[in-house]
């Protein structure tokens, strides 16, 4: 079983519509969840991270836990075009090592 | 603000060759990280540096993989021989003091082809 499990994708959904990807991970003693945006090429950037049970917004973005079910989740509201990316899981416990799922790959259409 | 950089940007070597790959953290981020990312996967951590002592490299293959930090600034990632596996994008990151909730800030990357 991998640490940080996520759906390759790609999800795909129309402009304006929420997407929701989805995170499972194996490690109980996991303390923190991180989401990173990666575009094509390019290097991993953080949207926004989250230890808390329940949710954490920042603008568009809404990150879900819910620690019993070992479930994290992100939601982007009114997807555009430019959200089109590959996101990265992440979880860390008692340090700031973080293990990355595989990410999944998010597509928006005009 | 400058961010993380990293050269080269690109190295395309033959197997059983040595390459060596820079960073130059941001000023004043006092943790520094090696991250190796296969293709279709996400970033493995390789080692990791607070200031220049390696706080973990339980994931570094030490027989053919070194690094160091001097000075507490710049560090070098070198890999002697080199397999084809080794071919990934490895990316240098750093944070302010390593602490969980600071943010990892990516360099650019060095996409290394390994023929």
């Amino acid at each position: 079983q991998k640490e940080v499990e996520q759906n390759s994708g790609p999800l795909s959904v129309p402009e304006g519509a929420i997407a929701s990807l989805n995170c499972t991970y194996s490690d109980r003693g996991s303390q923190s969840f991180f989401w990173y945006r990666q575009y094509s090429g390019k290097s991993p950037e953080l949207i926004m991270f989250i230890y808390s049970n329940g949710d954490k917004e920042d603008g568009r973005f809404t990150a879900q836990l819910n620690k019993a079910s070992q479930y994290v989740s992100l939601l982007i509201r009114d997807s555009q075009p430019s959200d089109s990316a590959t996101y990265l899981c992440a979880r860390a416990r008692w340090t700031d090592k973080l293990i990355f799922g595989t990410g999944t790959r998010l597509q928006v259409f005009p | 603000e400058a961010g993380v950089a990293q050269s080269p940007r690109y190295k395309i070597i033959e197997k059983r060759q040595s390459v060596a790959f820079w960073c130059n953290p941001i000023s004043g981020h006092a943790t520094l990280y090696w991250y190796q990312q296969i293709l279709g996967q996400g970033p493995k951590l390789l080692i990791q540096f607070q200031n220049n002592g390696v706080v973990d490299d339980s994931q570094l293959p030490k027989d053919r993989f070194s690094a160091e930090r001097l000075k507490g600034v710049d560090s070098t990632l070198k890999i002697q021989p080199a397999k084809l596996e080794d071919s990934a994008v490895y990316l240098c990151a750093s944070s302010l003091e390593g602490r969980q909730t600071d943010t990892q800030y990516f360099g650019p990357g060095t996409r290394l082809t390994v023929l």
